[in-house]
């Protein structure tokens, strides 16, 4: 199974910071990379697919970069509706798998 | 926009089977990747499988010995069983439609279960 390692596990950061979440994988899948947000007692929601590809209505605040076996999810201005844990996926092999989750708090 | 919904008992004993189903509305459950994935409380995602509208399966080799996924396409409706339960299976399960390359597009909201005596 390819494992994905998130860092940090938690962060802590202010409305307006730049916020950075890595995804490493322990084995190269290319762009085949999904990020998605889960807010308290909610199902997760896509945001990132394909590595670097915004889903229609994520706001451009949002980005994602990286192939092979290091990934970024960056949030460029943290709005109060961003506060939730983030979970990377990969999408290039059987069994799917997904990263242990960043939880970003607010400061 | 496709709408789903998990039903079923949010309670099972240890060593009985979990079923659970996924009312699909909005759209046709006749097309696209139909999939399972849990998450055990305060932890992360676990994907069980999936089912194409055809009845194909994809299992976690991690389950795939306890886990059947099937489809109801004339009530649009897919579902999980998952026998031998044990405390371990206690998680909130989603049911969610996946697109071709595997991304997981929506979800349902969920449904906890819990495995106790």
């Amino acid at each position: 199974d390819i494992q994905l390692t998130q860092s940090p596990s938690f962060l802590s950061a202010s409305v307006g910071d730049r916020v950075t979440i890595t995804c490493r994988a322990s084995q190269g899948i290319s762009s085949y990379l999904a990020w998605y947000q889960q807010k308290p007692g909610k199902a997760p929601k896509i945001l990132i697919y394909g590595a670097s590809t915004l889903q229609s209505g994520v706001p451009s605040r949002f980005s994602g970069s990286g192939s092979g076996t290091e990934f970024t999810l960056t949030i460029s201005s943290l709005q109060p509706e961003d506060f939730a844990t983030y979970y990377c996926q990969q999408l290039n092999s059987y069994p799917l798998t997904f990263g242990g989750g960043t939880k970003v708090e607010i400061k | 926009q496709v709408q789903l919904q998990e039903s079923g008992p949010g309670l099972v004993k240890p060593s009985e089977t979990l079923s659970l189903t996924c009312t699909v509305s909005g759209g046709s459950i006749s097309s696209s990747y139909w999939s399972w994935i849990r998450q055990p409380p305060g932890k992360g995602l676990e994907w069980i499988g999936y089912i194409y509208y055809s009845g194909s399966t994809n299992y976690n080799p991690s389950l795939k010995s306890r886990v059947t996924i099937s489809i109801d396409t004339s009530k649009n409706q897919f579902s999980l069983k998952l026998n031998s339960v044990t405390a371990a299976d206690t998680a909130v399960y989603y049911c969610a439609i996946v697109d071709t390359a595997m991304v997981i597009v929506y979800w349902g909201q969920g449904t906890l279960v819990t495995v106790s005596s």
